[in-house]
């Protein structure tokens, strides 16, 4: 298995919703990542886990929460959020930190 | 500061070559990594480079000059399904931790 997954691959959420990104790697990679893009901009970092413990966390709002249950899960929690976070959600992981990241397809979330 | 530079858009022939460039201002660089994004998809690994020189991987080269905080990237024999994102994203490894930082990408069109 050579590939990150992402379920799911679309979402539309109201702000008042509670919901949750799922991410899996069955590379035996170590450190995995959450990206956020917009439209037309780069990927911006938001959390990095390295062997299953938060390692950088980019000063992101407490409503996005990360958990990393096992060395191949990797989920994102999302709760009470902005039409502002409406964006393609990437996670990618990499053998070690210092390693090439490899992405999945993302998820595209909408907030209404 | 962490500066990326690249073009925003280049147009290129089918069967030509192109050179796609990036500048970089960053602390801690310990890389420079391209990534190809096609519309609404993940980013794609494409080369890695840490030493100054060139990397060859079939129809993609990229290098590297630390000294002048510059890479390129060269497309040879373009393809129509090289209509693309090229993103150059810089690893930098500051307060303790790695991270990677995006250039804004150059979009590329390729033509018949």
């Amino acid at each position: 298995d050579t590939e990150v997954t992402q379920t799911p691959k679309h979402l539309v959420m109201g702000m008042t919703n509670k919901k949750s990104l799922k991410c899996e790697q069955h590379m035996g990679h170590r450190a995995m990542y959450w990206y956020k893009q917009k439209a037309k901009k780069p990927p911006e970092l938001m959390f990095v886990y390295s062997y299953e413990k938060l390692s950088i966390n980019e000063s992101v709002p407490s409503r996005f929460s990360p958990e990393c249950p096992n060395s191949s899960l990797l989920n994102l929690h999302l709760h009470a959020l902005q039409p502002e976070d409406s964006a393609l959600y990437l996670c990618a992981s990499s053998l070690g930190q210092w390693e090439t990241q490899y992405f999945g397809p993302g998820t595209r979330l909408l907030v209404l | 500061g962490q500066n990326i530079d690249q073009p925003t858009e280049m147009t290129a022939t089918e069967g030509a070559i192109v050179q796609i460039n990036c500048t970089y201002q960053t602390s801690g660089f310990n890389g420079l990594f391209w990534y190809q994004q096609h519309a609404g998809e993940a980013p794609t690994f494409l080369s890695y480079n840490v030493l100054d020189g060139l990397e060859e991987k079939g129809r993609f080269s990229s290098f590297l000059s630390r000294s002048k905080g510059y890479s390129y990237l060269l497309l040879k024999e373009l393809q129509m399904k090289d209509s693309a994102s090229y993103l150059c994203a810089v690893r930098s490894s500051s307060g303790g931790y790695n991270k990677l930082i995006f250039g804004a990408g150059t979009r590329l069109a390729v033509h018949p």
